[in-house]
C-alpha cells in the first residue's frame, strides 16, 4: 500500500513550456485534489474531483488543467509555464466509500516546480 | 465562506516546555477541523481532526486540540515538546457542507515550531 504518490520529485522548466503532473493513489478513494504551497501562503487548492471523469475548480485554477480518467489517477497540467507558478505541488485524496468518510485527506510527498 | 487564521508564523520553545499553536476559525455551518504537520520536504500528515462528539481530541506524537465553539478557537497543545516536533503546522478547517461531500479544506497559513536543546 504506497498511499499518495507523486512524478516527478522535482523539475525545472523553462517559461512557456508545459508538462503534466501525475498523482495516484491506491486507496480507493473517491475524491481527489491537487495544491500548492507557498511560503507563507498556507496550502491553496487548484482543482479537486469527486469521482472518475469529473473535476472542479478551487481557490486558484487559472493556469491549470486536471484530469480524472481514472479513479486512481488525478492529473495535473501546466499548458504554458509561467515563473508565478512556481511552487511545491500536493496531491491529496479522500474517501474510501467502504471504510472512511470524506473528511480526512492522505497527502503525497510533493513535487517542487521551479519554472525561469 | 470557511477560513482559517493561525497566530505566529514561527514559534520556538525549549525542549521540554510546553507546546501551545493557536487557530481561530470561521464557519456558516460546524465545523470539521484539523491539525496537519509537515516536516521539512516530506508531505501533510494528520495530526488530530475534530468532527463532532467530545470537544478535546487526541492525536499522534501526544499532541492534542480543544474545540471552543464560544471563542471558535482549535488551539494545538503539547505538555513537553521534544526535538523530533520542529516541524511545520497547519490548521485547517473543512466547508463540508451537511448533505454535500466534498470536503474541500481552507487551511491556515502555517506555523513552524522550532524546539531548542
Amino acid at each position: 500500500n504506497a498511499g499518495v504518490t507523486q512524478t516527478p520529485k522535482f523539475r525545472v522548466l523553462k517559461t512557456g513550456q508545459s508538462m503534466t503532473l501525475l498523482c495516484a493513489q491506491d486507496m480507493n478513494h473517491e475524491y481527489m485534489y491537487w495544491y500548492r504551497q507557498d511560503p507563507g501562503m498556507g496550502l491553496r487548492l487548484i482543482h479537486y474531483s469527486v469521482g472518475e471523469g469529473t473535476t472542479a475548480k478551487g481557490e486558484v485554477p487559472d493556469g491549470y488543467n486536471v484530469s480524472r480518467l481514472k479513479k486512481q489517477n488525478f492529473l495535473l497540467g501546466l499548458e504554458s509555464a509561467a515563473p508565478s507558478q512556481t511552487s511545491v505541488y500536493f496531491c491529496a485524496s479522500s474517501y474510501n466509500p467502504g471504510t472512511g468518510s470524506p473528511d480526512t485527506q492522505y497527502f503525497g510527498p510533493g513535487t517542487r516546480l521551479t519554472v525561469l | 465562506a470557511q477560513s482559517v487564521t493561525q497566530l505566529g508564523s514561527h514559534v520556538s520553545v525549549s525542549e521540554g516546555a510546553l507546546v501551545l499553536l493557536r487557530c481561530n476559525y470561521s464557519s456558516s455551518v460546524p465545523p470539521y477541523l484539523f491539525w496537519y504537520v509537515q516536516y521539512p520536504n516530506q508531505g501533510l500528515q494528520l495530526l488530530l481532526k475534530y468532527t463532532t462528539g467530545a470537544t478535546l481530541v487526541k492525536g499522534i506524537n501526544g499532541f492534542e486540540a480543544e474545540f471552543k465553539k464560544s471563542e471558535t478557537s482549535f488551539h494545538l497543545t503539547k505538555p513537553s515538546a521534544h526535538m523530533s516536533d520542529a516541524a511545520e503546522y497547519f490548521c485547517a478547517v473543512s466547508d463540508l457542507d451537511y448533505g454535500g461531500s466534498q470536503g474541500n479544506l481552507i487551511f491556515g497559513k502555517g506555523t513552524k515550531l522550532s524546539v531548542k536543546p
